[in-house]
């Protein structure tokens, strides 16, 4: 039972390149979400999706976008990474509102 | 005001030991309440989930939550180095069905 699975698990852009993450969750969930995590931060919402065809932003949604595939996958895009983007991005899902998130293991991404 | 705040820590004990961690909230609207671990390079996993107010115990974990004082806890009970890790609290309610996380405290039990 694979749950949340995010791709890749490390990456290394440099100014100015472009990348997407993905995500897939294999648990029939209607929703999903992107957080960034940075220390003393804590998990910021980045962009997330109630359900198929959906998408709002959350906290921090500036130099990203989010694209929902389908109903298992939601992917999110660097268009010009900047090293304020440095991070560990995870994805997350839940059936319905209120209900816990499903977290994936990350992507640790370095921008140079 | 933050809507949630979590001591950070870290918090180290010795094995064994009772640990308390909390958390306070000002969102009058929370209803659902909670506790995730994260282990270092993981994502975080769901520890408890609670409703409104009151206790819930599973095996050496017992959740509280008072909504009167906007104020959560959880106690592990005989810790173990197992137990280190980062714990997360995190609540929602309303309509916008977005949870609200705390930054975190990082814990550490020592043999």
């Amino acid at each position: 039972n694979a749950g949340v699975t995010q791709t890749p698990k490390f990456q290394v852009l440099k100014t100015g390149q472009s990348m997407t993450l993905q995500c897939a969750q294999d648990m029939n969930h209607n929703s999903m979400y992107w957080y960034r995590q940075d220390p003393g931060m804590g998990l910021r919402l980045i962009y997330y999706s109630a359900s198929e065809g959906t998408t709002d932003k959350g906290e921090v949604p500036n130099g990203y976008n989010v694209s929902r595939l389908n109903k298992r996958e939601f992917s999110l895009r660097l268009e010009s990474a900047a090293p304020s983007q440095t991070s560990v991005y995870f994805c997350a899902s839940t059936g319905q509102g209120n209900s816990p998130l499903h977290f994936g293991n990350g992507t640790r991404l370095t921008v140079t | 005001q933050k809507e949630v705040e979590q001591d950070p820590g870290p918090l180290s004990v010795p094995e064994g030991a009772i640990v308390s961690l909390n958390c306070t909230y000002s969102n009058s609207a929370f209803q659902y309440f909670m506790w995730y671990r994260q282990y270092s390079r993981k994502g975080p996993e769901l520890l408890m989930y609670t409703y409104s107010s009151g206790n819930k115990e599973d095996g050496r974990f017992t959740a509280q939550v008072d909504k009167s004082s906007k104020y959560i806890s959880l106690f592990i009970r005989d810790s173990q180095p197992s137990d280190s890790a980062t714990y997360l609290c995190a609540m929602s309610g309303g309509s916008n069905y977005k949870l609200t996380f705390g930054k975190g405290t990082l814990l550490t039990v020592n043999p």
